[in-house]
């Protein structure tokens, strides 16, 4: 069974340039270097948002407006292991960050049809 | 990228059907057949109910069914179970991103 494991949740403190977080995404029981990999978030009590894809080899990666220029999403396939480093952080980046997989092999379709348990991020000083 | 347009709960009794409806532009919804829902209990991760408007993963129930006419997808729940009870949500495509909707709140009376 498709597992994904998410850590590296925290409290980050906001707004610093030399305060980053990274959140890993351990990925086991498929073929991990074939798909694509999404970040999925969701503030307390609030809607799921899309923040970021990268594809199966790396090589593109697209974000949504609200991270985009802050966060950067990576993959290692070696290790079966997506990123996300989070720079600037804001009070709104408050969330519950989930890893996502990609229904679609090669590219993306960007519909995600196994997700992680998720890791909670607070920006607060 | 605006989030796409849903009723904020619904509700229905046990063994009745009911509909969420999800409304988009002819910049997502309405141009691509990359819709999704995903169901959402408390605490826990989304889990995958329809893909490309219509098509259910290997497994679930056909109780759940898609449709999509112009820039407004459906979701029909047919033969409402108590363990239905939990938050839907819609994505759709939109051109390098994603958009989910915000969300419905379902309640089996």
């Amino acid at each position: 069974q498709v597992q994904l494991v998410e850590s590296g949740g925290g409290v980050v403190q906001p707004g610093r340039s030399l305060r980053s977080l990274r959140l890993s995404c351990a990925a086991s029981e498929f073929t991990f270097n074939s798909y694509g990999m999404h970040w999925v978030r969701q503030a307390p009590g609030k809607g799921l948002e899309w923040v970021a894809l990268i594809w199966y080899d790396g090589t593109n990666k697209y974000y949504a407006d609200s991270v985009k220029g802050r966060f950067t999403i990576s993959r290692d396939n070696s290790k079966n292991t997506l990123y996300l480093e989070m720079n600037s952080p804001r009070a709104d980046d408050t969330a519950v960050y989930y890893c996502a997989k990609d229904r679609c092999s090669g590219g993306s379709c960007y519909q995600f049809d196994y997700w992680g348990q998720g890791t909670l991020v607070t920006v607060s000083s | 990228q605006s989030a796409l347009t849903q009723p904020a709960s619904v509700s229905g009794s046990p063994g009745q059907s009911i509909t969420i409806s999800c409304t988009g532009t002819s910049s997502d919804v309405g141009s691509y057949n990359l819709v999704s829902w995903y169901q959402q209990h408390p605490g826990k991760a989304p889990k995958l109910m329809i893909y490309e408007v219509s098509k259910r993963p290997s497994g679930l129930s056909n109780r759940f069914s898609g449709s999509k006419s112009g820039n407004t997808a459906s979701l029909t729940i047919s033969g409402l179970q108590t363990e239905d009870e939990a938050d839907y949500y819609c994505c759709s495509y939109v051109g390098s991103g994603a958009v989910f909707g915000g969300g419905t709140k379902l309640t089996v009376l």
